[in-house]
């Protein structure tokens, strides 16, 4: 039972550069979050989806793309990578909006 | 305006002695409370959530939290600590009708003292 899967765990890319980060479920929950993590701010929101097509801005969801055409998948593309968006990034799903979520091992990102 | 408030960054305590993690919110309504686990390089794992009834709540690997209304508080307890308990600890509030209103506070890192 893999849960949640989130790929690559580790990345390396340059500025400018697109890159994209994969969150795949197996348990058909309706609610997938993206999370960045960073020293000093705890868990902040990018973007989350209450369903396939269904997706809506979190707290900090500036130089972030996401789509979910599926509902087991939600990527999470950045489109044109800064440095300030070095961090580490989280994805999480529940099946219900006032359910704890589930998180993935995170996926550790650095733009040189 | 919706917010969580761990105020200390980093604790340490002896292996064997009891721990209280300290976390206060702010919210306009009846909360949804939350302590998540994150050990290095993991996600978060869920000790434990309140969302009514008794203000006592248990969680996993014998952690407990108290909702205290008057206080806005929710802080983390354990009567003995093992050094396995090691990790950062994350409070969170959520609640309403809007699944993006999970607020998580910024970490309490729990280091143990042999």
């Amino acid at each position: 039972d893999a849960g949640i899967t989130q790929s690559p765990r580790y990345k390396i890319t340059e500025t400018g550069r697109q890159v994209t980060l994969m969150c795949h479920q197996t348990w058909s929950h309706s609610y997938m979050f993206w999370y960045r993590q960073d020293l000093g701010h705890g868990l902040r929101l990018i973007y989350y989806s209450a369903a396939a097509d269904i997706t809506d801005k979190g707290e900090v969801p500036d130089g972030y793309v996401v789509s979910r055409s599926k509902t087991e998948n939600f990527p999470l593309t950045l489109e044109s990578a800064t440095r300030s968006q070095t961090s580490v990034y989280f994805c999480a799903t529940t099946n219900d909006r006032v359910q704890p979520q589930h998180f993935g091992d995170g996926t550790r990102l650095s733009i040189l | 305006a919706q917010s969580v408030t761990q105020p200390d960054i980093h604790i340490t305590v002896s292996e064997g002695a009891s721990l209280e993690l300290r976390c206060n919110y702010s919210y306009g309504a009846t909360p949804y409370l939350f302590w998540y686990v994150q050990s290095p390089g993991q996600g978060l794992q869920l000790l434990l959530k309140y969302f009514s009834g008794d203000t006592l709540v248990q969680g996993i690997k014998g952690f407990e939290a108290e909702f205290k209304r008057s206080q806005s508080s929710f802080n983390l307890r354990k009567p003995s600590v093992h050094w396995s308990d090691a990790a950062e600890y994350f409070c969170a509030v959520g609640g309403g009708s809007s699944a993006s209103k999970i607020i998580f506070g910024s970490g309490t890192r729990l280091s143990i003292r042999p």
